[in-house]
């Protein structure tokens, strides 16, 4: 079965630098990868998915991702970090057969310093 | 627009008591699931329906019953609760159980068995 490993589990920057979140990933075959983010009290919301095509995606809220086959990894980044950014974010693995077989990682949380 | 629906949003329960989590999604999305949520795990898969009638078990389905009688609704029963319980619970729903379909989280329901 697939996973996913969130190596960081607590990151802290500070506004307006650069965040890059790390997730790597176990799959035999092309993965469907996702970010999600969780603010305290709150359901997931999707930033991003990746399915096939470009490795750079585009996500909501200033968020993008790069596939990198080589290294199976799909890694979050943003080029300049919000206060309201502070929140737990979640990679997610799909098998490519159904939305039943998807695994999520531990989560990293995100503090962000004034 | 609503989205995914959960109730009660915070309950305790006494070990050996038995209650049921609602959750109600208003997109008519085939597909819907249940995950709990444990410091240090991410999300794990408890159950899901794929439409109405149809159930079957994720990873973590011990202790835990569902049933699909309408599109809408997919309650969770605990019958017998117990301390291993104490999690954070989420349903979730997508427009069908293809993976890479988006899925879409309710905001948690908050459940401490003592």
């Amino acid at each position: 079965a697939q996973s996913v490993t969130q190596p960081d589990i607590h990151i802290t920057v500070s506004e307006g630098a650069s965040l890059e979140l790390r997730c790597n990933y176990s799959y035999g075959a092309t993965p469907y990868l996702f970010w999600y983010v969780q603010s305290p009290g709150q359901g997931l919301q999707l930033l991003l998915k990746y399915f096939s095509g470009d490795t750079l995606v585009q996500g909501i809220k200033g968020f993008e991702a790069e596939f990198k086959r080589s290294q199976s990894s799909f890694n979050l980044r943003k080029p300049s970090v919000h206060w309201s950014d502070a929140a737990e974010y979640f990679c997610a693995v799909g098998s490519g057969v159904n939305n039943n077989d998807m695994r999520f990682g531990a989560g990293t949380r995100l503090t962000v310093k004034p | 627009n609503a989205g995914v629906t959960q109730t009660p949003k915070f309950q305790v329960l006494k070990t050996g008591q038995s209650m049921t989590l609602q959750c109600a999604q208003d997109m008519n999305h085939e597909y819907m699931s249940w995950y709990r949520q444990d410091p240090g795990m991410g999300l794990r898969l408890i159950h899901y329906s794929v439409g109405a009638g149809i159930t079957d078990q994720g990873e973590v389905p011990n202790g835990y019953n569902v049933s699909r009688s309408t599109t809408e609704d997919f309650p969770l029963r605990l019958l017998s609760a117990a301390p291993s319980q104490t999690s954070v619970y989420f349903c979730a729903s997508s427009f069908n159980g293809g993976s890479g379909n988006t899925i879409y989280f309710g905001e948690g329901s908050w459940l401490t068995v003592v």
